[in-house]
């Protein structure tokens, strides 16, 4: 059972135009969506994140959406650079068990090309 | 935000033998989480640890496959036990930060399973 699905393996975009990519969601429980970028050999960074009670969040060039209603969210990263190349996953967060715990999607593969 | 090291980084074990990782942290830290991310999958989580009690496995995951360490609050170790081909992946620690439930995560263990 996929509680967190992110349904685009891959994405590719011209340098300097906008990125946008999704996360759906089935668990109307989870409290705070994270987005984690990867590069290859390195594990995952943190890059932003956003509460259930909340439908925006932005830093810098990234702005996350929350769709409550929808059970999805978005990233949109503007302008896109070369460097934000890398596999991309979204993350909700439940508090289980006296932690909290993140559930992955199985990530979207972000190329920009100049 | 803490910094995190992992060793081995990468390694290539026999089937039927056991590899010990290790997870190293600058910062005194309550909670430390083991993952895994199989081929062109996302991430998944193992086991939670928390100091000073015995790990928390999620469902699928056992202690006798997975045994976990958590001597103190900057060190944590994740054994893979009687290896096979299907353990072939790359295994990431992180750690639980105060703010917006954000989980920062070691660099990774590639390991390799023949």
């Amino acid at each position: 059972d996929q509680q967190v699905k992110q349904n685009s393996p891959s994405l590719s975009v011209q340098e300097g135009r906008i990125s946008i990519l999704n996360c759906d969601y089935t668990n109307s429980m989870f409290d705070y969506f994270l987005w984690y970028k990867k590069y290859p050999a390195e594990g995952p960074t943190f890059l932003i994140s956003i509460s259930s009670i909340k439908d925006k969040n932005e830093d810098g060039r990234f702005t996350v959406f929350l769709n409550k209603s929808a059970k999805h969210l978005s990233l949109h990263i503007v302008p896109s650079q070369p460097g934000d190349s890398a596999v991309y996953f979204c993350a909700a967060s439940t508090f289980s068990g006296g932690y909290n715990k993140l559930i992955f999607g199985a990530g979207t593969r972000l190329a920009v090309h100049p | 935000s803490a910094v995190i090291s992992q060793k081995p980084s990468r390694d290539i074990c026999q089937r039927g033998t056991s590899l010990t990782i290790q997870c190293q942290v600058d910062s005194q830290v309550t909670m430390m989480f083991w993952y895994r991310q199989q081929p062109g999958q996302s991430l998944t989580l193992i086991a939670t640890a928390n100091q000073g009690s015995e790990a928390t496995y999620e469902s699928g995951f056992v202690i006798d496959k997975f045994p976990i360490s958590r001597p103190n609050l900057t060190f944590s170790t994740l054994t893979v036990s009687n290896m096979s081909p299907e353990d072939s992946s790359i295994y990431l620690c992180s750690v639980e930060w105060a703010a917006d439930n954000e989980q920062f995560f070691g660099p990774g263990t590639r390991l390799t399973v023949l």
